[in-house]
This record gives C-alpha cells, structure tokens and sequence, in this order.
C-alpha cells in the first residue's frame, strides 16, 4: 500500500547512456512532481506536472524529460547522462486542488550513480 | 537569494531535551505555506508539519511545533522531549503562489543528533 513508489532505488549506469526512472502513486494527487537532492543533501525542484500542465524549473538541462502517461504515474527520462546527474532522485505528489496546506509525499528516492 | 535560510548545518543534542532547528523565509508572496520534513539515514523524505501564512496559531503535531513568526519571517521547528530516533536531516520547505504547481522551495537543512 506504498503511497509514492518508484523503480529502480538504485541505478548504476556508464556516462553518454538513456535511462528512465519511473514513479507510481494511488493517493489521487493531481499533482506530481521530480526532485534532485545532490551529494550536500539539497533538494530542488526539478518539474512540476498538473493536469498535463508541465512547469519546468529552467536550470534542468533539456536530456531530461517527463513522460506521464496518466495522472497516477510521472516517469523521469534522462539522454546522454552526465557524470553531474549522480544524485538521488525523489518523485513526490499533493492534491494541490485541495489547497496551498496540502504536503508533498515523496517516494524512497532513486539513487543515479554515473560511473 | 535565499529563499529558505537554515543557519544551522549540525547540532548535537542531549536526549529527552527540547530541540529548535532554525528557519527563516524570504517572500514577496502574501499566499504561502512553510514545511518541515525529517529525512533519517535510510533516504526516505517525511512530512513533519504544515503552517499556512495565514493561519492564527502555531501548528502542533504531537512532538513537534513550529514556532512560526510572520513579521521576522521565521518558522523554527521545536521537537520536544527528544529521542535517539530523532536523530537525521531536516528541511524546512516553502511553497509560494497559495498551493500552485510550482513545487517546493527547500533550505540546506540541518543534521541534527540526538545523543543517549
């Protein structure tokens, strides 16, 4: 009954691959979003998805892409990885129709390490 | 600048005292609301508490309180009666725009340990 789940938790992969990680929820948010936390535990927003409404923070570097087949899924596709992309990578979701109190529930987090 | 200020990167505290992590906010944005996560060693990000600009009173969840200070533009984060578990990182995040899709603001955070 995991609320925010995504696959893989860990990813280890070589420099110039395409991987995605993909993120599920079942709570009925309308909203989900991407995250990075970086090697000094920063966390910043990555993407933001509503209603098919894409907000995307402009410092993300156009290989990533989010793919969201439908409300309950909002998947991270990355081109050409880099060896600045090892970070964790965490998925959240809120019901922001629901008002600004509404928290954000993070999945476990993806671990990228670029080798 | 910074939009979510924590000033403190470390603290070590005594178990069973009283703890407060420090958070300031910069906003233009009368709509926004300030949280708390707790991230422990195993990764997982946890909601901790909510407090709405403008709600009257200072949100409480069980141990935790947010001692939130609207004129200062702060929202400290007071764990009471600690515990070993306390011990992780913790966030304070802020969201502007009165709940837009925008996601969350977050500060460094602060690596708090709970000593026996």
């Amino acid at each position: 009954d995991t609320a925010v789940s995504q696959t893989p938790k860990y990813l280890v992969t070589q420099m110039g691959n395409d991987k995605s990680i993909k993120c599920e929820q079942n709570l009925g948010h309308d909203t989900m979003y991407w995250y990075k936390q970086d090697s000094k535990k920063f966390l910043k927003i990555m993407f933001s998805y509503n209603n098919k409404e894409l907000i995307i923070n402009e410092t993300v570097p156009n290989r990533f892409s989010p793919k969201s087949p439908d409300k309950a899924h909002l998947n991270l596709h990355i081109n050409s990885l880099e060896l600045g992309d090892s970070a964790v990578y965490f998925c959240a979701s809120s019901q922001v129709k629901g008002g600004s109190n509404q928290p954000q529930h993070f999945g476990d987090g993806t671990r990228l390490s670029i080798l | 600048a910074q939009k979510i200020t924590q000033t403190q990167p470390g603290m070590f505290v005594q178990e069973k005292e009283a703890v407060t992590l420090d958070c300031t906010y910069d906003t233009s944005d009368p709509s926004y609301g300030l949280f708390w996560y707790k991230q422990p060693s195993s990764g997982e990000m946890i909601f901790l508490i909510y407090q709405g600009s403008y709600d009257q009173q200072n949100a409480t969840e069980g141990r935790y309180s947010l001692n939130f200070q609207k004129a200062r533009k702060s929202a400290n984060l007071v764990i009471s009666a600690s515990q070993l578990g306390d011990s992780a990182m913790y966030f304070c995040a802020m969201r502007e725009r009165g709940g837009g899709a925008d996601g969350l603001t977050f500060g460094k955070g602060t690596h708090l340990i709970i000593q026996p």
